[in-house]
């Protein structure tokens, strides 16, 4: 069963815009990561935010978590056309021993 | 350059055939998984394994089988019991659970293996 449920499930803007994706989730967890996958290829690894975490960033990427209302949003900021792929969300739950992924949100970033 | 090879890039399969898809890592990774995705969907979680030697089903193990016997490699067999097995494959690695403390690192994903029943 998938865990995270990610919101919106597609969504497109214009370069230069802000991108925000959210990610809602059901048990308790261990960690929360962040996973870009371009069309045909496999997921590149982003971010890694623990549950004693509330915010992270890296370079022009930001994550939140708020464990009360098991959610979490990834905010890509002055995207560009190169951001354009389809956004995941993992946990690995308080007992468990691997990621479950949501379905994922598709960004479209136009030039 | 460390990473996480799979192969073939594309796979064709005949009805009733069983095929092998190939995963191979050289991070010195523990954990080791396979994932299955449709399109426009998630990933759902076929076999994986801790440790060599050992291996767990995931969510959607019936018509898959594994192995695991050298640290570095975990083939994946996807049997003709396998009714609907046209799919995105992914393999990925990860430095596995450290104690209590849990994941400090997340996965690597080979490219994928794209299976396709003829």
């Amino acid at each position: 069963s998938q865990q995270g449920e990610e919101d919106p499930q597609a969504l497109s803007i214009q370069e230069g815009e802000n991108a925000t994706m959210n990610c809602s989730y059901k048990t308790s967890i261990n960690n929360l990561q962040w996973y870009r996958q371009n069309s045909g290829r496999g997921l590149v690894h982003l971010i890694l935010i623990r549950s004693n975490e509330r915010e992270k960033h890296s370079g022009r990427l930001r994550v939140t978590l708020d464990t009360s209302k098991k959610s979490s949003s990834l905010l890509i900021t002055a995207s560009r056309a190169a951001d354009t792929a389809s956004y995941f969300c993992a946990t690995l739950e308080t007992s468990g021993s691997r990621l479950t992924f949501g379905e994922g949100t598709q960004l479209t970033v136009n030039p | 350059d460390g990473g996480i090879t799979q192969s073939p890039k594309y796979l064709f399969r005949k009805e009733g055939q069983n095929v092998t898809l190939s995963c191979e890592q050289n991070l010195n990774h523990d954990a080791m998984y396979w994932y299955r995705q449709d399109p426009g969907q998630g990933l759902r979680l076929i076999y994986y394994s801790q440790i060599v030697n050992d291996f767990q089903k995931g969510d959607i193990a019936e018509g898959y089988s594994v192995s695991r016997e050298k640290k570095e490699s975990f083939p994946l067999t996807v049997t003709s019991a396998q009714k609907n097995p046209t799919a995105f494959y992914l393999c990925a690695s990860s430095m596995g659970l450290l104690g209590t403390g849990g994941m400090v690192s997340g996965y690597t994903f080979g490219s994928g293996t794209r299976l396709t029943v003829v």
